[in-house]
């Protein structure tokens, strides 16, 4: 079974801290994604990567910035924490060649608040 | 920008019922439509999912449409039960491998 861990269920930072949140998946899936979910805004995009050093951003990738190292880790950097980060975060992962099943895996998601 | 939009916000639905959501998007060179279920807590899980080759699909008590030249696609699900309550979450990209684009949700609610 695909497994998705983030590292914290539950964080709460002060406005101008760097935060790091961190995403790992263990099926070797070359597709990685993070979104923020906002009620009645539903999953919002805001950086995507479809291999090793490489990113692309999303919809809302302002104070945003993201790392990928290596294949199974995908970080989301929030560079100076605003009250307007506070959110719910989900980290996602798919393959990214032929396969069966083209769904997303969802983490647990990271619920930030800024404080 | 690419947009997907989803309605009703919220559907109440007496157990025994069919419910229906229905969406819409703007980037014409979307080619996969995944549907997706959150339960109250949980992750989001694909529940189904279509692309444009094909205008329907089924999966036991759930089917999607689509109509590509509307730009409209719609989920049904029949016989609801209580367990069928959830968040669900349409959404649209142009390939399978692409970035998916959510709409805002459906809030179902099934009651017993």
């Amino acid at each position: 079974d695909v497994k998705v861990t983030q590292s914290s269920r539950y964080l709460v930072k002060r406005t101008g801290e760097k935060v790091f949140l961190e995403c790992v998946q263990d099926m070797d899936h070359e597709n990685m994604f993070w979104y923020r979910q906002d009620p009645g805004l539903g999953l919002r995009l805001i950086y995507f990567s479809y291999d090793v050093k490489m990113k692309e951003k999303g919809d809302i990738p302002e104070g945003y910035s993201v790392s990928r190292e290596k294949k199974e880790r995908f970080s989301l950097i929030l560079e100076s924490a605003s009250t307007n980060q506070t959110s719910m975060y989900l980290c996602a992962s798919r393959r990214g060649t032929l396969t069966s099943n083209y769904g997303y895996t969802f983490g647990s998601g990271t619920r930030l608040t800024v404080v | 920008g690419e947009n997907v939009e989803q309605h009703p916000s919220t559907l109440s639905v007496q157990e025994g019922d069919s419910a229906v959501i229905k969406c819409t998007y703007s980037d014409s060179a979307s080619n996969y439509f995944p549907w997706y279920k959150q339960e109250l807590g949980k992750r989001p899980q694909l529940i189904i999912d279509i692309r444009s080759n094909v205008g329907e699909k089924k999966d036991q008590r759930i089917a999607v449409t689509l109509n590509k030249t509307a730009k409209h696609f719609s989920l049904h699900i029949t016989e609801t039960q209580p367990e069928d309550s959830a968040v669900y979450f349409c959404a649209a990209s142009r390939t399978s491998y692409d970035k998916v684009i959510f709409g805002p949700g459906t809030s179902l609610s099934v009651i017993p």
